[in-house]
């Protein structure tokens, strides 16, 4: 049962447009949702998060979404970057700091 | 930022012997850790909560007797794989979380790559 879908398993932009992933979850319960970025053999580096009080987050040239009644969240990256060539995990967390990871999405920024 | 460190970043052992992973957080204090695993091209999957100073709490079909955590301190959490198996062989990563006034992050150490031959 997976709490948490990137239908998305890759993505590609071009360099200086912008890059969409999104995220969809089952559990309304959840209330705290975050963005990972994640390179083959190392751990996840925190990007964004946002509370389900909110339903938008900005940081820089990432903007996180959030829309509870669609159980729905997007991560917008403008303008994209070469260096952003990673895989994206959404996560999400209820109550507590356990965290319930999407199936991540290959995200590829080409020149 | 703070940081946690895994300990070793990769090791490689023959069947049916044990390994142990150490996870630390290096400049702050965690209560709790958690242990994930992520197989090639797939999520992380989330084994077991690591609690200082009392049992690990695991996450539904993940056998306790074989996972072992210890957190023995505020600042370090051990997950030993006993008789490992081939199928145990996986990326096996840690995360503590820190909050510093409303600041709350969640953060993962590098990693540890497992092979059972």
């Amino acid at each position: 049962d997976q709490q948490v879908k990137q239908n998305s398993p890759s993505l590609s932009v071009q360099e200086g447009r912008i890059s969409i992933l999104n995220c969809d979850y089952t559990n309304s319960m959840f209330d705290y949702f975050l963005w990972y970025k994640k390179y083959p053999a190392e751990g996840p580096t925190f990007l964004i998060s946002i509370s389900s009080i909110k339903d938008k987050n900005e940081d820089g040239r990432f903007t996180v979404f959030l829309n509870k009644s669609a159980k729905h969240l997007s991560l917008h990256i403008v303008p994209s970057q070469p260096g952003d060539s990673a895989v994206y995990f959404c996560a999400a967390s209820y109550n507590t700091d356990k965290l319930i990871f999407g199936t991540g999405t290959r995200l590829q920024v080409f020149p | 930022g703070a940081v946690v460190s895994q300990h070793p970043s990769w090791v490689i052992c023959k069947s049916g012997t044990s390994v142990k992973i150490e996870c630390r957080s290096l400049d702050f204090q965690a209560t709790t850790m958690f242990w994930y695993r992520q197989f090639p091209k797939q999520s992380l999957m989330l084994m077991a909560t690591s609690n200082e100073g009392s049992k690990a709490t695991y996450e539904q079909g993940v056998e306790k007797d074989k996972f072992l955590i210890n957190h023995a301190s505020l600042t370090l959490s051990t997950l030993t794989v006993t008789s490992a198996h081939p199928e145990d062989s996986s990326f096996y990563i840690c995360s503590a979380p820190h909050r510093e006034g409303l600041l709350y992050e969640q953060y993962f150490g590098p990693g540890t790559r497992l092979t059972v031959t």
